[in-house]
């Protein structure tokens, strides 16, 4: 099946700093991606939905000041947090649906466990 | 709006044995999709199945089968001949046309041997 890929796996950063998380499709085009929040033994919340070449639409509660998105090409978005606190620690997750195919599957990425000090 | 509802926090099952995991939504929606996916500790998402609310078949991939129906937006995961790697988070999602997929809670399996 489609690979997504999500870089880095883990990361720790200090309070005030800000975070990039990458997240690629390695053999398809992706023309939509989307950014999840989980907290420990909690589900998956959409946070926004990252489109190529526009901006990105967030869900209610999300600030976008907060939680920078670019769709710069059709394989990669970033998500970057910016201005990092404690709240904002928890594992992050993108998805991603092939264009060219309908088949209403999205492929996930591994995840990135962020922890701010 | 759409949301997904899972009963049940946590199941457990003897190996070999089957069990049901429940699901149901809320849509005003008349397509759509529903999926269950599996998490297990590693945290990688994965599709166990795949259900499209325009067909009447119920979906089914090797040990693991759904019971769709529609008219009591039920859409529960049978899990036959529970095997040890079973044991994982189950999320049942919804997806409209938008792409968006919507999960519910969540239910913990835990297969004993």
């Amino acid at each position: 099946g489609a690979v997504v890929s999500q870089h880095p796996s883990w990361v720790i950063c200090k309070s005030g700093t800000s975070v990039k998380i990458e997240c690629r499709s390695l053999d398809f085009q992706a023309t939509t991606m989307f950014w999840y929040r989980q907290f420990p033994k909690q589900s998956l919340m959409l946070m926004a939905t990252s489109n190529e070449g526009s901006k990105a639409t967030y869900e209610q509660g999300v600030e976008k000041d907060k939680f920078l998105i670019n769709h710069a090409s059709l394989t990669l978005s970033t998500l970057t947090v910016t201005s990092a606190h404690p709240e904002d620690s928890s594992f992050y997750i993108c998805s991603a649906r092939d264009g060219l195919v309908n088949t209403g599957e999205l492929f996930f990425g591994e995840g990135s466990r962020l922890t701010v000090l | 709006a759409q949301t997904v509802t899972q009963s049940q926090p946590e199941m457990s099952v003897q190996e070999a044995e089957t069990v049901t995991l429940s699901c149901t939504y809320d849509t005003s929606e008349s397509d759509y999709y529903l999926f269950w996916y599996k998490q297990p500790p590693s945290r990688q998402m994965i599709l166990v199945i795949r259900q499209e609310a325009y067909k009447q078949q119920n979906a089914t991939e090797n040990r693991f089968s759904v019971n769709f129906q529609k008219a009591a937006k039920s859409f529960s995961l049978k899990i036959s001949d529970s095997q040890l790697g079973d044991a994982a988070m189950y999320f049942c999602a919804y997806r409209v046309n938008t792409d968006k997929l919507i999960f519910g809670t969540g239910t913990r399996l835990q297969v004993f041997p």
